[in-house]
């Protein structure tokens, strides 16, 4: 059964850093993977989903990466706000299966002013 | 606005009683989703639906049931069997099953005592 890792579990960091945020899966043989953000109390907020295919996605100042021989995917968040302090998850799907797709236990990231 | 709602915010429940979590979408997606979220955890996945009249058992339905007469709706009841109701209870939806992104509403917080 896939397994997926977000480490470390919080980190802070002050305003304008670059970052990179770490997720590992288990099972290379992925479908897809999915970057969300979630903010206290609230659902959560697809960022960016890369095919098996792609190597990375960009979307304004987040780019997300993929590389399966090594079982990691990378979120780099450019400049860092405040605005982006949120818990960052991410789902790795082995199929297009709903059955298939494991979900890991986040990154709580605080941008400190 | 297209999304998705999910009412109420806060349920509270005495142990032994049935209650039914609201899930509604206007994205017009076929596949809808259940995932219960615990403190440090990841997601799991309670039901999923991919057309109206069909759902299948996530990784932990025990306890749980749910419908889907309407494309726009898949409401969850939480019975008295599930053993540890309390939890953050997140509906999902796609446009397809996990090849396309998942649209989250902002979630249930059930306290059952």
């Amino acid at each position: 059964k896939q397994e997926v890792t977000q480490i470390p579990a919080a980190l802070s960091v002050p305003e304008g850093e670059n970052l990179v945020l770490n997720c590992s899966f288990t099972d290379s043989a992925i479908y897809n993977l999915q970057w969300f953000r979630q903010d206290p109390g609230k659902g959560l907020t697809s960022l960016l989903l890369i095919q098996s295919s792609q190597r990375e996605q960009t979307s304004g100042r987040l780019n997300a990466s993929l590389d399966k021989s090594s079982g990691r995917s990378t979120l780099y968040i450019a400049a860092s706000q405040p605005g982006d302090s949120a818990t960052y998850l991410c789902a790795a799907a082995l199929s297009g299966s709903a059955r298939q797709l494991t979900f890991g236990s986040g990154t709580q990231l605080t941008v400190l002013p | 606005d297209g999304g998705i709602t999910q009412s109420p915010k806060y349920l509270f429940r005495k142990e032994g009683q049935n209650v039914t979590l609201s899930c509604e979408q206007n994205l017009n997606h076929d596949a809808m989703y259940w995932y219960r979220q615990d403190p440090g955890q990841g997601l799991r996945l309670i039901y999923y639906s991919q057309i109206v009249n069909d759902f299948q058992k996530g990784d932990i339905a025990e306890g749980y049931s749910v419908s889907r007469e309407k494309k726009e709706s898949f409401p969850l009841t939480v019975t008295s069997a599930q053993k540890n109701p309390t939890a953050f209870y997140l509906c999902a939806s796609s446009l397809r099953q996990v090849g396309s992104p998942l649209h989250f509403g902002n979630g249930t917080r059930l306290t059952v005592t």
